[in-house]
């Protein structure tokens, strides 16, 4: 099974909204990550989580805040955001561990409309 | 043919001739690909992976090609189906701060012509 699950698949909000998406897998994955996808182009990286700790934040503005509760879940609030922060957001996980795998695969995405 | 449109390049082929999407990639210590596929409306789905030991490695209907020497990577469809059509991206392992992460490339638009 190399399921990663996202809820909701669509998201509206307006600008003074507060919101979260959320991502879990149960393949035993340690690395989880968010990534935004605009329309033809490629998925761009927001933050990598290893073992349930931030270790890469890619410069991303604060008004999108990640979450690790644990090592099957990644959630990710959003707060005031803007019109162009609407996008494709994608979950992924991949193991984790050095040399074994690096296989990474990828949930179906929310929706984001920002009105 | 292939052509280069706004920000996607395009793949057109016939259906049931062979697809060869190429990829560059950026360093030369990079050690692990993988392709994918993302059709319209969904997350990229894993198509099939490389490591740097290997010059190539075949897949069911999909071969992936590495040529270190000058940093290109390439899918090869055999018998290219309608439900092929579909962007696909290669992607390139980093390690930044102990954690690996994925650079993608822009990615290429294949489309099936029946």
């Amino acid at each position: 099974d190399t399921e990663v699950t996202q809820t909701p698949k669509h998201l509206v909000m307006g600008m003074t909204n507060k919101k979260s998406l959320k991502c879990e897998q149960h393949m035993g994955h340690r690395a989880m990550y968010w990534y935004k996808q605009k329309a033809k182009k490629p998925p761009e990286l927001m933050f990598v989580y290893s073992y349930e700790k931030l270790s890469i934040n890619e410069s991303v503005p604060s008004r999108f805040s990640p979450e690790c509760p644990n090592s099957s879940l990644l959630n990710l609030h959003l707060h005031a955001l803007q019109p162009e922060d609407s996008a494709l957001y994608l979950c992924a996980s991949s193991q984790g561990l050095v040399g074994i795998s690096y296989e990474q695969y990828f949930g179906p995405g929310t929706r984001l409309t920002v009105t | 043919g292939e052509s280069v449109g706004l920000h996607l390049p395009t793949l057109s082929v016939q259906e049931g001739d062979n697809s060869i999407i190429n990829c560059a990639y950026s360093n030369s210590a990079s050690d692990y690909f993988i392709w994918y596929k993302q059709e319209s409306g969904k997350g990229p789905q894993f198509i099939i992976d490389i490591r740097s030991n290997m010059d190539k490695r075949q897949g069911q209907r999909v071969t992936v090609l590495l040529n270190k020497t000058v940093k290109h990577l390439s899918l090869q469809i055999a018998a290219t189906q309608p439900g092929d059509s579909a962007v696909y991206f290669c992607a390139e392992k980093s390690i930044t701060s102990g954690t690996y992460k994925y650079i993608f490339g822009t990615g290429t638009r294949l489309k099936v012509l029946a």
